[in-house]
């Protein structure tokens, strides 16, 4: 099975830097994505890591650590249209689904 | 182009009721899934296809959960005999097999 931890909500400051961490335990491993969901929305896709390191995108980075089981998604220069729930989810090389296992999502609250 | 589309978008139904949900995917996206997500949380996977074939439905909570893809595109997810605990967001998601999903904006089922 998995299990995914990440902070059931955030603050931060228009214009300053954030780090979203997420935890994960899976019997097997196989990318982990992450999401950005505003309320009443679809889920919008933000990045994709399965090797270690770290991508950037933009705004956006996101960090992963298989050996420790361990991502962040890092938002600078944040804006208020960056208020949303970031969602951590991984896939599981075990299942022929390709099926997402998802965190409970993290709310971010962005401040003037 | 055009996104995953689902309708309706909201549905208030009666205990008791069955409904029926319904998506399209990306014109030519192998791979649907269904989520759920309840108020507050992570979406949580319920069924797989691979073109018409459902692959993986381990995720479907009772037998009064169905769900199909007659001709590989178009897919209807149906609920029987509606319970309150029903009530959630349903997201559709496609993907180019093991590629990233893309979710649609859901459909907000409330069981009365």
């Amino acid at each position: 099975g998995q299990n995914i931890d990440q902070p059931t909500e955030m603050t931060a400051t228009e214009g300053a830097i954030v780090q979203i961490n997420c935890t994960y335990q899976t019997s097997g491993f196989n990318g982990l994505f992450w999401y950005q969901q505003h309320a009443g929305e679809a889920p919008t896709f933000l990045s994709y890591n399965v090797l270690d390191g770290l991508e950037e995108k933009g705004r956006f980075s996101s960090f992963l650590s298989r050996s420790k089981g361990y991502s962040y998604l890092l938002l600078k220069e944040l804006q208020m249209k960056d208020s949303a729930s970031y969602l951590c989810a991984v896939r599981d090389s075990g299942a022929g689904s390709y099926q997402l296992t998802f965190g409970k999502g993290t709310k971010l609250s962005v401040i003037p | 182009g055009a996104g995953v589309s689902q309708s309706p978008r909201y549905k208030v139904a009666k205990r008791g009721q069955d409904v029926a949900l319904r998506c399209d995917p990306i014109s030519g996206h192998v791979s649907l899934f269904w989520y759920q997500q309840a108020l507050g949380q992570g979406p949580e996977f319920l069924t797989y296809f691979q073109n018409e074939a459902q692959l993986d439905k381990s995720g479907l909570p009772s037998d009064r959960f169905f769900a199909e893809r007659p001709e590989g595109s178009v897919s209807t997810l149906k609920i029987q005999r509606t319970q309150q605990e029903d009530s959630a967001v349903y997201l559709c998601a496609s993907s180019n097999q093991r590629d990233t999903q893309y979710f649609g904006p859901g459909t907000r089922l409330t069981v009365l």
